[in-house]
């Protein structure tokens, strides 16, 4: 079965940093597309960021040049490093594993971590 | 990128059809068979439902179904039943490796 748990949300202060974690089961992070895509309280889905198999990234206008995604293909994890955050970036943060071929969400997802920016 | 335009919300009868529009531009819905839809609810994570623009996972009930004309894309369900109240996104691939969602649409079932 395959699974995907976050961590490493909580409150944290306007312009200040976190990292987020998404430890990975069943499949293979490096063999595969990984996403993060977030979810404003109340509000609609936004796609965050991308690591191609590859390890090329890409980046939502919104968060280019504050967060970083990465991967540990030892750990078979995924993270997201969020530095200089601001309130609208609070949101529940969900990792998804992306099919190429259709540019879809075909799943799994994580449950998701609640980020939280506010002074 | 500008998100997709969706109704706030659609209501309809069990057993009735309804469809839910996601509108968007030339440079996302309009060049690319890349539209996907999904269904959340509450505190859930998103379901994929429709992808490129028509087509069905398997095990998604054929009652759901896509279609598309121009920059709009629709979603309908047919016979509707009550465990289908509640929130669905439309998403669109928009080039250079970038996506763009829709503000969602909340199903009722009266």
């Amino acid at each position: 079965e395959v699974q995907l748990v976050e961590s490493g949300g909580g409150l944290v202060q306007p312009g200040g940093s976190l990292r987020l974690s998404c430890v990975v089961s069943g499949l293979t992070v490096r063999d595969n597309y990984m996403t993060w895509v977030r979810q404003a309280p109340g509000k609609g889905l936004e796609w965050v960021s991308l690591i191609y198999s590859g390890g090329s990234t890409w980046y939502a206008d919104s968060v280019k040049g504050r967060f970083t995604i990465a991967r540990d293909t030892s750990e078979n994890t995924l993270h997201l490093q969020m530095n200089t955050l601001r309130p609208e970036d609070t949101a529940v943060y969900y990792c998804a594993r992306l099919d190429w071929n259709s540019k879809a969400w075909s799943g799994p997802w994580g449950q998701g971590t609640l980020v939280t920016v506010s002074s | 990128q500008s998100a997709l335009t969706q109704p706030a919300s659609v209501s309809g009868s069990p057993g009735q059809s309804i469809t839910i529009s996601c509108t968007g531009t030339s440079s996302d819905v309009g060049t690319y068979n890349l539209v996907s839809w999904y269904q959340q609810h509450p505190g859930k994570a998103p379901k994929l439902i429709i992808y490129e623009d028509n087509k069905r996972p398997s095990g998604v009930s054929n009652r759901f179904s896509g279609s598309k004309s121009g920059n709009t894309a629709s979603l309908t369900i047919s016979g509707l039943q009550a465990e289908d109240e509640t929130d669905y996104y439309c998403c669109s691939y928009a080039g250079s490796t970038t996506w763009v969602f829709g503000g969602g649409t909340k199903l009722t079932v009266l």
